[in-house]
């Protein structure tokens, strides 16, 4: 099946600094989309991502579609505690077959050091 | 903000017993799904069910697992012989439309003991 790619695993740092991690995949993803899951919820999507190339911000998230549909990336800014928790990529392939499955991505472990 | 709803939070059952998962999907959404996250692994695809069947299922989802749309607004998944292996926090989503970002629910934590 279809692997994502997620790094880093986990990050610390320090509060008011900023945040980035990415996604790759070997194949072609019609939508990106970003989760972050907070200890015993559910997924919560931050940012929907649904062509090539779209950058979209959320408040201090921003993420962006990669050029080849294989990659996205997410940045928060000025980190806060509450942002502590797990983020996850994930894509859909809506192939002419219609897929309906989203793929996750292992997800990266946020830590912020107040 | 609409939301989607599981029952119960957390269940515990003995291995050979079968449990049933409950879901209520946002009201207006026309696309289902179950996901599995094992603790501290990743999020993994089910089943999805669109227009009252089965569209698309992993190779997790295997012939002890079910699921039904029993009336109007809830959406199950049955496990008909619960495996030690089958404990996980089980989500339910949904979606308007295959290209719009789902929305989760809370999760139920299944334990099989």
């Amino acid at each position: 099946g279809q692997q994502l790619n997620q790094s880093p695993q986990s990050m610390f740092i320090q509060e008011g600094e900023d945040v980035s991690m990415n996604c790759t995949s070997s194949s072609i993803f019609n939508t990106w989309l970003w989760y972050k899951q907070d200890p015993g919820e559910g997924p919560v999507l931050l940012i929907a991502l649904y062509k090539a190339g779209e950058l979209t911000s959320n408040g201090r998230l921003t993420a962006q579609f990669g050029i080849t549909r294989k990659d996205s990336f997410l940045n928060i800014s000025a980190s806060i505690p509450s942002d502590v928790g797990i983020y996850f990529c994930a894509g859909h392939n809506l192939s002419g077959a219609g897929s309906y499955q989203l793929t996750f991505g292992k997800g990266t472990k946020l830590s912020v050091i107040p | 903000e609409p939301e989607v709803t599981q029952t119960p939070s957390h269940q515990v059952t003995q291995m050979g017993q079968e449990v049933i998962l409950r879901c209520v999907p946002i009201s207006n959404h026309l696309y289902f799904y179950w996901y599995r996250q094992i603790l501290g692994q990743k999020v993994e695809f089910l089943v999805s069910f669109y227009n009252n069947e089965i569209s698309e299922k992993s190779e997790i989802f295997d012939d002890q697992f079910s699921v039904e749309r029993p009336d109007g607004s809830n959406f199950t998944l049955k496990i008909r012989s619960t495996k030690l292996e089958d404990s996980a926090m089980y989500f339910c989503a949904s979606s308007a439309g295959l290209q719009y970002g789902y929305t989760f629910g809370s999760g139920t934590r299944l334990t099989v003991v």
